[in-house]
């Protein structure tokens, strides 16, 4: 059974930092890895997906990097800003599911 | 793409009443899926649907709750006897066969009292 780990639960810096978010996933047997975003009390919006044959992707200031041997992913966010301030899901994809991690809350301070 | 729509987007109920929620998906996408999200957790898996089939139910999946695809379109989820315990956020999503990215609705907020 996939288990997906996020860390840190919860990140607080000062605007124009940049910053790394953790996901681990204990079934390398992925079909993909996408990262979502969700905003309180809102559904998630797609921010990346990172196929098994990549390493990466990148979307403006965002970039996402999968290594499946170590089942491991990062998020990098670039000088951070207020309005990033958010919760940022993991989700390990396979077939016919979608299995997510806890979640990372992040604040961003002007 | 006018993206996955949920309805109602809040529902407030009585414990024991049934409910029932409805989730359109993106034109043309074969896969559905439903999740619940209880406050600072992550979703959590629920059921899976291809075309009108189901595919796939959770363990979470109690005998109160039902989900239907009919016509391989819209997809409803209904609680019955809901308990207070339910209170969640219902999350529906969809994605082609053909194409990875899966998308999500804003959810419905259900609060039984």
């Amino acid at each position: 059974k996939q288990e997906v780990t996020q860390i840190p639960a919860a990140l607080s810096v000062p605007e124009g930092e940049n910053l790394v978010l953790n996901c681990s996933f204990t079934d390398s047997a992925i079909y993909n890895l996408q990262w979502f975003r969700q905003d309180p009390g809102k559904g998630l919006t797609s921010l990346l997906l990172i196929q098994s044959s990549q390493r990466e992707q990148t979307s403006g200031r965002l970039n996402a990097s999968l290594d499946k041997s170590s089942g491991r992913s990062t998020l990098y966010i670039a000088a951070s800003q207020p309005g990033d301030s958010a919760t940022y899901l993991c989700a390990a994809v396979s077939d016919n599911m979608l299995t997510f991690g806890g979640g990372t809350r992040l604040m961003v301070k002007p | 793409d006018t993206g996955v729509s949920q309805n109602p987007r809040h529902k407030i109920t009585k414990r024991g009443q049934n409910v029932t929620f409805r989730c359109d998906p993106i034109s043309e996408h074969n896969r559905l899926y439903w999740y619940r999200q209880t406050l600072g957790q992550g979703p959590e898996f629920l059921t899976y649907f291809q075309n009108e089939a189901q595919l796939e139910k959770s363990r979470l999946l109690s005998d109160r709750f039902s989900a239907e695809r009919p016509k391989g379109s819209f997809s409803t989820l209904e609680i019955q006897r809901t308990e207070q315990g339910d209170s969640a956020m219902y999350l529906c999503a969809s994605r082609r066969n053909s194409a990875p990215e899966a998308f999500f609705g804003q959810g419905t907020r259900l609060t039984v009292v």
